[in-house]
Protein backbone atom coordinates (compact mmCIF):
# COMPACT_ATOMS: atom_id res chain seq x y z
CA UNK A 1 0.00 0.00 0.00
CA UNK A 2 1.39 3.54 -0.93
CA UNK A 3 2.04 5.60 1.67
CA UNK A 4 1.40 9.77 1.93
CA UNK A 5 2.72 11.28 -0.69
CA UNK A 6 3.72 15.30 -0.34
CA UNK A 7 5.67 17.43 -2.86
CA UNK A 8 8.03 18.87 -2.80
CA UNK A 9 10.17 17.97 -0.26
CA UNK A 10 12.30 21.20 0.21
CA UNK A 11 11.35 24.56 -0.36
CA UNK A 12 13.69 27.86 -0.21
CA UNK A 13 11.81 31.10 -0.75
CA UNK A 14 11.93 34.67 0.66
CA UNK A 15 9.95 36.44 2.33
CA UNK A 16 6.50 37.93 0.86
CA UNK A 17 6.97 35.36 -1.52
CA UNK A 18 4.22 32.66 -2.23
CA UNK A 19 5.02 28.55 -1.54
CA UNK A 20 2.41 26.00 -2.58
CA UNK A 21 2.90 22.38 -1.17
CA UNK A 22 1.00 19.19 -2.31
CA UNK A 23 -0.57 16.04 -0.57
CA UNK A 24 -1.67 12.75 -2.17
CA UNK A 25 -3.23 10.97 1.00
CA UNK A 26 -3.11 7.15 0.86
CA UNK A 27 -6.15 5.81 -1.13
CA UNK A 28 -9.63 5.80 0.40
CA UNK A 29 -8.86 7.64 3.26
CA UNK A 30 -11.27 10.19 4.03
CA UNK A 31 -9.56 12.62 6.66
CA UNK A 32 -6.35 14.32 5.92
CA UNK A 33 -4.38 16.85 8.00
CA UNK A 34 -2.03 19.42 7.40
CA UNK A 35 0.76 20.21 10.63
CA UNK A 36 3.75 23.02 10.78
CA UNK A 37 6.02 21.33 12.73
CA UNK A 38 8.58 24.02 13.62
CA UNK A 39 12.27 22.85 14.79
CA UNK A 40 12.55 21.48 18.30
CA UNK A 41 8.36 21.74 18.71
CA UNK A 42 5.60 19.17 17.80
CA UNK A 43 3.41 19.01 15.00
CA UNK A 44 1.08 21.63 15.63
CA UNK A 45 -2.68 20.88 13.81
CA UNK A 46 -3.30 23.86 11.15
CA UNK A 47 -6.47 22.08 9.03
CA UNK A 48 -8.37 19.05 9.01
CA UNK A 49 -10.36 17.94 6.30
CA UNK A 50 -13.18 15.21 6.60
CA UNK A 51 -13.62 14.42 2.80
CA UNK A 52 -13.63 17.74 1.30
CA UNK A 53 -15.40 19.06 4.14
CA UNK A 54 -13.12 21.44 6.75
CA UNK A 55 -13.42 19.54 10.42
CA UNK A 56 -11.16 22.27 11.99
CA UNK A 57 -9.31 25.12 11.37
CA UNK A 58 -8.77 27.02 14.58
CA UNK A 59 -5.20 27.39 14.11
CA UNK A 60 -4.87 28.04 10.54
CA UNK A 61 -3.74 32.06 10.26
CA UNK A 62 -5.91 32.01 7.70
CA UNK A 63 -4.42 35.79 6.25
CA UNK A 64 -2.05 34.12 4.66
CA UNK A 65 -2.47 30.59 4.89
CA UNK A 66 -5.38 28.53 2.84
CA UNK A 67 -6.17 25.09 2.42
CA UNK A 68 -8.27 23.00 0.03
CA UNK A 69 -9.20 18.93 -0.59
CA UNK A 70 -10.41 18.92 -4.07
CA UNK A 71 -13.38 15.84 -4.32
CA UNK A 72 -12.11 14.54 -1.20
CA UNK A 73 -8.28 13.42 -2.19
CA UNK A 74 -5.65 15.44 -2.92
CA UNK A 75 -4.71 18.72 -0.91
CA UNK A 76 -3.17 21.70 -1.26
CA UNK A 77 -1.73 24.19 1.82
CA UNK A 78 -0.54 27.74 0.13
CA UNK A 79 1.29 30.76 1.84
CA UNK A 80 0.73 33.47 0.64
CA UNK A 81 2.83 36.08 1.47
CA UNK A 82 5.34 34.00 3.46
CA UNK A 83 7.19 35.27 6.69
CA UNK A 84 10.07 34.57 7.78
CA UNK A 85 8.28 32.22 11.15
CA UNK A 86 6.54 30.04 8.49
CA UNK A 87 10.08 27.94 7.96
CA UNK A 88 8.86 24.77 9.34
CA UNK A 89 8.31 21.06 8.40
CA UNK A 90 4.78 21.15 7.02
CA UNK A 91 3.48 17.32 7.72
CA UNK A 92 0.46 16.06 5.53
CA UNK A 93 -1.17 12.91 7.21
CA UNK A 94 -4.26 10.97 6.34
CA UNK A 95 -6.46 8.34 8.56
CA UNK A 96 -9.31 6.05 7.12
CA UNK A 97 -12.14 6.98 10.10
CA UNK A 98 -14.58 4.14 8.44
CA UNK A 99 -16.47 2.33 11.65
CA UNK A 100 -13.82 3.47 14.20
CA UNK A 101 -14.92 4.78 17.21
CA UNK A 102 -13.31 7.94 18.08
CA UNK A 103 -9.94 9.34 16.02
CA UNK A 104 -8.36 6.82 14.14
CA UNK A 105 -4.51 6.53 13.28
CA UNK A 106 -3.24 8.91 11.07
CA UNK A 107 -0.44 8.08 9.10
CA UNK A 108 2.19 10.84 7.98
CA UNK A 109 4.28 11.43 4.87
CA UNK A 110 7.37 12.39 4.40
CA UNK A 111 7.04 16.44 4.93
CA UNK A 112 7.81 19.24 3.23
CA UNK A 113 10.71 21.46 4.67
CA UNK A 114 10.06 25.27 4.15
CA UNK A 115 13.01 27.86 4.50
CA UNK A 116 11.85 31.60 4.49
CA UNK A 117 14.77 33.79 3.82
CA UNK B 1 -8.14 23.36 26.45
CA UNK B 2 -5.76 19.97 26.52
CA UNK B 3 -2.24 20.16 26.63
CA UNK B 4 0.33 17.32 26.25
CA UNK B 5 4.05 17.52 28.36
CA UNK B 6 6.69 16.00 27.73
CA UNK B 7 9.62 17.03 30.27
CA UNK B 8 12.39 14.93 28.83
CA UNK B 9 13.87 16.86 26.18
CA UNK B 10 16.83 14.97 25.25
CA UNK B 11 17.30 11.33 26.59
CA UNK B 12 20.66 9.55 26.11
CA UNK B 13 21.34 6.00 27.71
CA UNK B 14 23.73 3.40 26.21
CA UNK B 15 22.33 0.11 24.31
CA UNK B 16 20.81 -2.38 26.30
CA UNK B 17 19.58 -0.29 28.77
CA UNK B 18 15.73 0.64 29.42
CA UNK B 19 14.41 4.03 28.72
CA UNK B 20 11.56 5.43 29.95
CA UNK B 21 9.71 8.40 28.35
CA UNK B 22 7.21 10.47 30.49
CA UNK B 23 3.88 11.36 29.03
CA UNK B 24 1.52 14.29 31.29
CA UNK B 25 -1.59 15.22 29.99
CA UNK B 26 -4.19 17.42 30.78
CA UNK B 27 -7.93 17.81 30.03
CA UNK B 28 -11.25 17.75 31.08
CA UNK B 29 -13.08 15.30 29.02
CA UNK B 30 -13.76 11.56 30.37
CA UNK B 31 -13.68 10.81 26.78
CA UNK B 32 -9.74 11.27 24.64
CA UNK B 33 -7.45 9.10 22.91
CA UNK B 34 -3.98 8.95 23.47
CA UNK B 35 -1.24 8.37 21.09
CA UNK B 36 2.70 7.76 20.78
CA UNK B 37 4.53 8.34 17.51
CA UNK B 38 8.29 7.76 16.53
CA UNK B 39 10.11 10.34 14.43
CA UNK B 40 13.18 9.23 13.13
CA UNK B 41 15.75 10.86 11.53
CA UNK B 42 14.03 10.97 8.40
CA UNK B 43 11.44 12.89 9.75
CA UNK B 44 8.34 10.66 8.75
CA UNK B 45 6.31 10.31 12.08
CA UNK B 46 5.27 6.69 12.66
CA UNK B 47 2.53 5.24 14.85
CA UNK B 48 3.11 3.35 17.93
CA UNK B 49 -0.11 3.20 20.02
CA UNK B 50 -3.46 4.12 20.20
CA UNK B 51 -5.41 4.11 23.87
CA UNK B 52 -8.68 5.09 24.23
CA UNK B 53 -9.58 6.76 28.11
CA UNK B 54 -11.49 3.70 28.97
CA UNK B 55 -8.93 1.32 28.47
CA UNK B 56 -6.30 1.85 31.24
CA UNK B 57 -4.85 -1.89 30.77
CA UNK B 58 -1.22 -1.48 30.01
CA UNK B 59 0.56 -3.18 26.71
CA UNK B 60 3.13 -4.61 25.38
CA UNK B 61 4.70 -5.17 21.54
CA UNK B 62 8.30 -6.30 21.34
CA UNK B 63 10.33 -4.04 23.26
CA UNK B 64 7.86 -1.61 23.91
CA UNK B 65 5.53 -0.97 26.48
CA UNK B 66 2.81 1.91 27.90
CA UNK B 67 1.81 2.39 31.20
CA UNK B 68 -1.84 4.09 31.32
CA UNK B 69 -2.56 5.94 34.64
CA UNK B 70 -5.40 7.68 34.53
CA UNK B 71 -4.85 8.82 37.85
CA UNK B 72 -2.02 10.76 37.20
CA UNK B 73 -2.70 11.46 33.98
CA UNK B 74 -0.12 9.67 32.53
CA UNK B 75 0.82 7.57 29.49
CA UNK B 76 4.59 6.53 30.11
CA UNK B 77 6.29 4.71 26.98
CA UNK B 78 9.18 1.91 28.15
CA UNK B 79 11.74 0.72 25.87
CA UNK B 80 13.26 -2.32 27.17
CA UNK B 81 16.58 -3.82 25.78
CA UNK B 82 17.33 -0.13 23.84
CA UNK B 83 19.15 -0.30 20.34
CA UNK B 84 20.47 2.13 18.39
CA UNK B 85 17.32 1.91 15.56
CA UNK B 86 15.38 3.50 18.54
CA UNK B 87 17.40 6.67 18.48
CA UNK B 88 14.61 9.07 16.97
CA UNK B 89 12.54 11.69 18.73
CA UNK B 90 9.31 10.12 20.15
CA UNK B 91 6.20 11.85 20.46
CA UNK B 92 3.17 11.63 22.77
CA UNK B 93 -0.45 13.18 21.38
CA UNK B 94 -3.92 13.73 23.17
CA UNK B 95 -6.96 13.60 21.02
CA UNK B 96 -10.38 15.07 22.46
CA UNK B 97 -13.36 15.44 19.56
CA UNK B 98 -11.01 15.00 17.05
CA UNK B 99 -8.57 17.92 18.21
CA UNK B 100 -5.25 16.66 18.39
CA UNK B 101 -2.16 18.32 20.19
CA UNK B 102 1.10 16.81 20.64
CA UNK B 103 3.69 17.00 23.21
CA UNK B 104 7.10 19.06 22.58
CA UNK B 105 8.38 15.34 21.81
CA UNK B 106 11.58 13.54 23.50
CA UNK B 107 15.24 12.81 21.70
CA UNK B 108 16.12 9.68 22.57
CA UNK B 109 19.70 8.80 21.77
CA UNK B 110 21.07 5.18 22.06
CA UNK B 111 24.67 4.86 22.52
CA UNK B 112 26.63 1.97 20.86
Amino acid sequence: EAGVAQSPRYKIIEKRQSVAFWCNPISGHATLYWYQQILGQGPKLLIQFQNNGVVDDSQLPKDRFSAERLKGVDSTLKIQPAKLEDSAVYLCASSLDLDVVGPDTQYFGPGTRLTVL
Amino acid sequence: AQKVTQAQTEISVVEKEDVTLDCVYETRDTTYYLFWYKQPPSGELVFLIRRNSFDEQNEISGRYSWNFQKSTSSFNFTITASQVVDSAVYFCALTVYQKVTFGTGTKLQVIP
